[in-house]
């Protein structure tokens, strides 16, 4: 089945640790996104990928890296220097073939403990 | 920034009734305006999309009603079901490869028995 591949689903990290978290797709679509969702609040871009090799900044980067090494492949991590990184994080997609519309994965569950 | 507000926060509807939430937004380089459902623990998914060429758009119980001069767009469920009873958030994004979405903060729909 086509889609958006998110792992793990619940994560728990102990302060001053970094985590990675997966997002892999088979759409074959060429831009690749990370929001963060907070209780009550709507999301927040933290990176984007337009192409293999290039990536920029959302409104909430920081305390975040990303790579984009392959194309169905976007693992964002959560540095030690994000102050308040329990949150559910969203990996979403776009291609040419979808026009403008944005897939969402199942998302993942950060806690820190 | 908050370049698109929504409204309300939360909204308990009966079955069988309408259900209206509303956008306002400030970007007039805006022209790509979908709605998303997202269920508890889930990622949310395309529900209906409107662009400022027509001023309604609907499908099956979903309705965008867009008003341009306004900057402010809707959803009406019609004959709401408790099965309905999920957060709506609204978007806005100008036309593009790779265009980033900008989302409302959310609504949360109860729809009674």
């Amino acid at each position: 089945d086509g889609g958006i591949t998110q792992s793990p689903k619940y994560l728990f990290r102990k302060e001053g640790q970094n985590v990675t978290l997966s997002c892999e797709q088979n759409l074959n679509h060429d831009a690749m996104y990370w929001y963060r969702q907070d209780p009550g609040q709507g999301l927040r871009l933290i990176y984007y990928s337009q192409i293999v090799n290039d990536f920029q900044k959302g409104d909430i980067a920081e305390g975040y890296s990303v790579s984009r090494e392959k194309k169905e492949s976007f693992p964002l991590t959560v540095t030690s220097a994000q102050k308040n990184p329990t949150a559910f994080y969203l990996c979403a997609s776009q291609g040419l073939s979808s026009g403008n519309t944005i897939y969402f994965g199942e998302g993942s569950w950060l806690t820190v403990v | 920034q908050q370049q698109v507000k929504q409204s309300p926060q939360s909204l308990i509807v009966q079955k069988g009734g309408i259900s209206i939430i509303n956008c306002a937004y400030e970007n007039t380089a805006f022209d790509y305006f979908p709605w998303y459902q997202q269920f508890p623990g889930k990622g949310p998914a395309l529900l209906i999309a409107i662009r400022p060429d027509v001023s309604e758009k609907k499908e099956g119980r979903f309705t965008i009603s867009f008003n341009k001069s306004a900057k402010q767009f809707s959803l009406h469920i019609m004959d709401s079901q408790p099965g309905d009873s999920a957060t709506y958030f609204c978007a806005a994004s100008w036309d593009g490869t790779a265009s980033k979405l900008t989302f409302g903060t959310g609504t949360r729909l109860q729809v009674t028995l």
